[in-house]
């Protein structure tokens, strides 16, 4: 494997399941990065770490909650989803802060 | 807070043409600026990284430019090919330690015709 690979990459969802979004970096990248992309909106950064601490929150809903066991691999814990969280949810990862970051092909979410 | 904004939101051209997509921003004070292209339904794939202190980047058949005083970039893609139809975003990162933030434009959709 190459890159960021992310799984499942297709998930349908009820309001009541709980599920979980993984993301691997095969890169030795040291920072991880969720992002929410929906119709029309631009992409909406979720969480961010680096050296496997959160350093960025970005006012999302406790319904998603991150995890980061290792610098390799980031989580995205989903637990009484709303219509209206269905989207793509893309992982992506950097050397550090400022550098190039490298996209996941995504995990299109549907939530029913 | 920076907004980007990206024009036209879609673009249809004949294959062979050269084309130019835009990219503004309202805060000047940023780090550097990035070019992705997205396909439908995937990820992005990074196409040019320019640094504020940079004019321009080139690969290949594209070219970025970067006018940090007026918030603009510009990507600026030659001979135009059908495998060119994507989605192209710019995203600005700002200047300051320890933000990770990227903020995105919504994209110019770009569908180049054979």
């Amino acid at each position: 494997e190459t890159g960021v690979t992310q799984t499942p990459r297709h998930l349908v969802m009820g309001m009541t399941n709980k599920k979980s979004l993984k993301c691997e970096q095969h890169l030795g990248h040291n920072a991880m990065y969720w992002y929410k992309q929906s119709a029309k909106k631009p992409l909406e950064l979720m969480f961010v770490y680096s050296l496997e601490e959160r350093v960025e929150n970005n006012s999302v809903p406790s319904r998603f909650s991150p995890e980061c066991p290792n610098s390799s691999h980031l989580f995205l814990h989903l637990h009484t989803l709303q219509p209206e969280d269905s989207a793509l949810y893309l992982c992506a990862s950097s050397q550090g802060n400022g550098y190039e970051q490298y996209f996941g092909p995504g995990t299109r979410l549907t939530v029913t | 807070k920076q907004e980007v904004t990206q024009i036209p939101a879609a673009l249809s051209v004949p294959e062979g043409e050269n084309l130019v997509l835009n990219c503004s921003f309202t805060d000047s004070a940023i780090y550097n600026l990035q070019w992705f292209r997205q396909d439908p339904g995937k990820g992005l794939t990074s196409l040019l990284l320019i640094q504020s202190s940079q004019r321009e980047q080139t690969s290949g058949r594209l070219n970025a430019s970067l006018d940090k005083s007026s918030g603009r970039s510009t990507l600026y893609i030659a001979a135009s090919q059908p495998g060119d139809s994507a989605t192209y975003l710019c995203a600005v990162r700002p200047r300051g330690a320890g933000s990770y933030q990227l903020t995105f434009g919504k994209g110019t959709k770009l569908s180049v015709i054979p």
